[in-house]
């Protein structure tokens, strides 16, 4: 069975500062896809990047960057030059397959927050 | 517009209620989806709907009762619900099923239970 463990609860730090959040996956497929979503306090789970498993190239977009290293099992998040903005709640999720009825398994999800 | 629309923001009902949660998605799709959020819980899948069809309820009790009228529209019917029911229900949408493409949320009802 497919489990996403992010132990970390919550994370506070100061603005400008830079954060890592952590994921780590259980899987026994060999074709799987990890995503991020962010939840800020509106409530909407917005989508940040899609990563499938045979691309282990590590991604940048802006301050956000994600490192995925199938060794451990890991796809953490790092945020560089935190900002006030980025308070939220951060969701790591897996889905398993392809062609198959995927099913999106989510960890229980990082409280940033960001203060002055 | 928004993508993925769910109307109301905000419920309160009593255990006698009924009523319903409505969600619409602007983006083309052709999956839908109910998720559950309780507090301290990872998100819990209710319930998929792939091109009007459901293929997935998640053991979730009868008082819940989806509804998709076309790929557009989701709806959960709400009767005699319970305390424990009280959370934030998010819709959401994707490509379809099978592709593993992101899903898009709303922002959810957050449903209080008297």
């Amino acid at each position: 069975a497919q489990k996403v463990t992010q132990a970390q609860t919550e994370i506070s730090v100061v603005e400008k500062e830079d954060v890592t959040l952590d994921c780590v996956y259980e899987t026994r497929d060999t074709t799987y896809y990890l995503f991020w979503y962010k939840q800020p306090p509106s409530g909407e789970l917005v989508f940040l990047i899609r990563r499938n498993s045979f691309d282990e190239q590590n991604e940048i977009s802006g301050r956000y960057s994600w490192n995925f290293q199938k060794s451990t099992s890991s796809f953490n998040f790092t945020i560089t030059a935190s900002q006030v903005v980025d308070s939220a709640v951060y969701f790591c999720a897996l889905s398993e397959g392809y062609g198959t009825a995927s099913k999106l398994t989510f960890g229980t999800g990082t409280r940033l927050q960001v203060t002055l | 517009e928004t993508g993925v629309t769910q109307t109301p923001r905000h419920l309160v009902m009593g255990m006698t209620n009924k009523k319903s949660l409505k969600c619409e998605q602007h983006l083309g799709h052709n999956a839908m989806y109910w998720y559950k959020q309780s507090a301290k819980k990872p998100l819990e899948l209710m319930f998929v709907y792939n091109f009007k069809e459901q293929t997935e309820n998640n053991s979730v009790p009868s008082r819940f009762s989806p509804e998709c009228p076309n790929s557009s529209h989701l709806f959960l019917h709400l009767h005699t619900l319970q305390p424990e029911d009280s959370a934030l229900y998010l819709c959401a949408s994707s490509q379809d099923r099978f592709s593993n493409q992101p899903q898009h949320f709303g922002d959810g009802t957050r449903l209080s239970i008297l």
